[in-house]
């Protein structure tokens, strides 16, 4: 079956380094992914998607890339802050073109001051 | 303000009651989704809805049920058949093209005992 995984480990770094965290997935080569924050006890907010023709995606301090030969998106966060301490899930939709969005089981990212 | 608002924030039930969660969302989006967030689980499909009046199983949909009479609304039973109802509920929607992003409520956290 298709899935998704993410490292379940949190993800602790200080503040000003850069965070990066992985997105693995199989039994599929999807189109696009895309990326969430989520915060304690609130839904997920969509922060940015990538397209398999694009190698790199960027928004400020965000940039995604795209590899689909390692079948892997990698999503860094620059200067990161202790406001961006969440955690983050990706997602792609699944093949049978129905609208179901699979999702991994999210990363939590610590930002320490 | 457009958005997608889920009621009540927190309930709590008995064993053996049916009990609906609300979902609404004034962002004219076609598709609507029902998630299930357990700790560690990441986001497991429950039902979704493309359009009015049809909707579709999910991974999950055991012991849930759902109508679409409206489409500004995609409310959730959940009834005593399911085993394990104590979970945090999303709902979402989106456009129906495929890249499109979820835009999720804040959910509702039910609690069985």
């Amino acid at each position: 079956s298709q899935k998704i995984e993410q490292n379940s480990e949190a993800l602790n770094i200080q503040e000003g380094k850069t965070a990066t965290l992985t997105c693995n997935y199989t039994n599929y080569s999807p189109a696009y992914l895309q990326w969430y924050r989520q915060d304690p006890g609130r839904g997920p907010v969509f922060l940015l998607l990538i397209r398999e023709n694009e190698k790199e995606k960027r928004k400020e301090r965000l940039k995604v890339t795209f590899d689909t030969t390692l079948k892997q998106s990698l999503f860094h966060i620059t200067a990161s802050q202790p406001a961006d301490s969440a955690t983050y899930l990706c997602a792609f939709r699944g093949s049978s073109n129905t609208g179901k969005l699979i999702f991994g089981q999210g990363t939590t990212l610590q930002v320490k001051p | 303000d457009g958005g997608i608002t889920q009621s009540p924030k927190y309930l709590f039930r008995k064993e053996g009651q049916n009990v609906t969660l609300s979902c609404e969302q004034n962002l004219n989006h076609d598709a609507m989704y029902w998630y299930r967030q357990d700790p560690g689980q990441g986001l497991r499909l429950i039902y979704y809805s493309q359009i009015v009046n049809d909707f579709q199983k999910g991974d999950i949909a055991e012991g849930y049920s759902v109508s679409r009479e409206k489409k500004e609304s995609f409310p959730l039973t959940v009834t005593s058949a399911q085993k394990n109802p104590t979970a945090f509920y999303l709902c979402a929607s989106s456009n129906r093209e495929g890249n499109s992003p979820l835009h999720f409520g804040n959910g509702t956290r039910l609690t069985v005992t």
